[in-house]
């Protein structure tokens, strides 16, 4: 099965400034890859995913890089703004027998300083 | 087009009770998953299932976690007995198609389990 490791845990940054979340997977096979956003109280929401087929992916303040061989991803928040404030997840899929689900990593903390 | 659709959204058992926790798929999305989140934690996946059909339960703990996606109504998430460790909030998600191909999932606002 899928093992995504998430790093770093926790991450504080000054208002304006860039963040970088990181993560790898195990799975070769694995051609998809969403990060989700979670405010304290709330529903994880899609932020950003990024496919195998292409390396890098930009949605204005968001974007997030992928090397399919050292199967690692990352997301870079770029400008950062209080709202910002949250905890981030990236999520590989694993291949089931009848289908595959997504595996998620341990989160980050992102805490954005005035 | 409603999102997916979770309840009771707060729910509060006592010890040795049943809870019961419903999820009504996006339209047009065959596909749930449940992944379960504890205090702090992240999001740990319990089961996947398609109409009828538990493809993966590899997550449920063996003893008192039951979930069915029947053919009409909504997914439900069942744990009898419920223990103070079973605190936690239940997230469901859907997706329209096998996430094999990349199909993103989408959340439910999720049912927040306290046992007292």
């Amino acid at each position: 099965g899928e093992n995504v490791e998430q790093h770093p845990s926790t991450l504080s940054v000054q208002e304006g400034d860039s963040a970088v979340i990181k993560c790898t997977y195990s799975d070769s096979a694995s051609n998809y890859f969403p990060w989700y956003k979670q405010e304290l109280g709330k529903r994880p929401q899609l932020i950003i995913d990024i496919r195998s087929n292409v390396g890098e992916k930009k949605d204005q303040r968001i974007a997030v890089t992928l090397n399919k061989t050292a199967k690692h991803f990352s997301l870079h928040i770029t400008e950062t703004q209080p709202e910002d404030s949250a905890v981030y997840f990236c999520a590989a899929p694993t291949f089931t027998g009848g289908g595959n689900k997504l595996t998620f990593g341990t989160g980050t903390q992102l805490k954005v300083e005035l | 087009n409603a999102g997916v659709m979770q309840n009771p959204r707060h729910l509060v058992r006592r010890r040795g009770q049943e809870a019961r926790l419903r999820c009504s798929p996006m339209k047009g999305h065959s596909h749930v998953y449940w992944y379960r989140q504890l205090p702090e934690e992240g999001l740990k996946f319990m089961v996947y299932l398609q109409k009828e059909n538990i493809i993966d339960e590899s997550g449920m703990p063996k003893e008192r976690f039951s979930a069915e996606f029947p053919k009409e109504g909504p997914s439900i998430l069942r744990i009898q007995q419920v223990v103070r460790g079973d605190s936690a909030a239940y997230f469901c998600a859907s997706s329209p198609r096998d996430n094999f191909s990349g199909n993103t999932i989408y959340f439910g606002e999720g049912s927040w389990l306290t046992v007292v």
